[in-house]
């Protein structure tokens, strides 16, 4: 079974600019959250996305955008985004039917984002 | 006060050496207890999933939890210089719909041949 894609792996952009990260789960698997890590904060949770819904969300600006689609794939964005955006975005996916393992989640390789 | 706070290392042992890794937290809505490992420039990959007090193994790994001390331990055993990487411990909290995954802040872990 395949696991989690994230695209583009790396990824270089300038202040003020937008950005658009994918996250491919693995298949089967309807939920999808994401998180940032840097050295400074760790791991840092900024949204889960649920059969296309939005079901939790960090603290986080409102920059800092998801949307997922039918197929459970989904796409973060980040607008204007600021020197301190630098990080590495991580994208999970576990099945989050009922409660239990199916709460296990799963990451990806993660986009590294570097903003000049 | 972080939600959950982890050792922050570094830590450096021989090979062979058994490793001990831990988290403390502060809420006890907290239902579900993971640890990750992380190679560098890699994303993290599960590798113990608990929900109930006591120790889970898994070959060389034995998680614990101890829900009455908001403690959680990871042990390795025989450790190796491939498990040199960065544990983070995990903890879910789930609200109505809602399911938030809280991270300790990692102890980069280094096996020395």
């Amino acid at each position: 079974k395949a696991g989690v894609t994230q695209t583009p792996r790396y990824l270089i952009k300038t202040r003020g600019q937008q950005v658009t990260l994918s996250c491919s789960p693995i298949s089967g698997h309807r939920s999808v959250s994401w998180y940032q890590q840097t050295p400074g904060q760790g791991l840092q949770f900024l949204f889960e996305y649920f059969s296309e819904t939005q079901r939790n969300k960090g603290n986080f600006p409102g920059r800092f955008s998801g949307r997922q689609f039918s197929n459970s794939r989904s796409e973060m964005n980040v607008s204007t985004l600021e020197l301190g955006d630098s990080a590495l975005y991580l994208c999970a996916s576990s099945l989050r039917e009922t409660s239990g393992r199916d709460n296990e989640q799963f990451f990806g390789p993660g986009t590294r984002l570097t903003v000049l | 006060q972080k939600e959950v706070e982890q050792d922050p290392g570094p830590l450096s042992v021989p090979e062979g050496a058994i490793v001990s890794l831990n988290c403390t937290y502060s809420n006890s809505a907290f239902q579900y207890f993971m640890w990750y490992r992380q190679y560098s420039r890699k994303g993290p990959e599960l590798l113990m999933y608990t929900y109930s007090s006591g120790n889970k193994e898994d070959g060389r790994f034995t998680a614990q939890v101890d829900k009455s001390s908001k403690y959680i331990s990871l042990f390795i055993r025989d450790s190796q210089p491939s498990d040199s990487a960065t544990y983070l411990c995990a903890m879910i909290l789930l609200s109505g719909s809602a399911r938030q995954l809280t991270f300790g802040s990692g102890t980069q872990l280094t096996v020395l041949p």
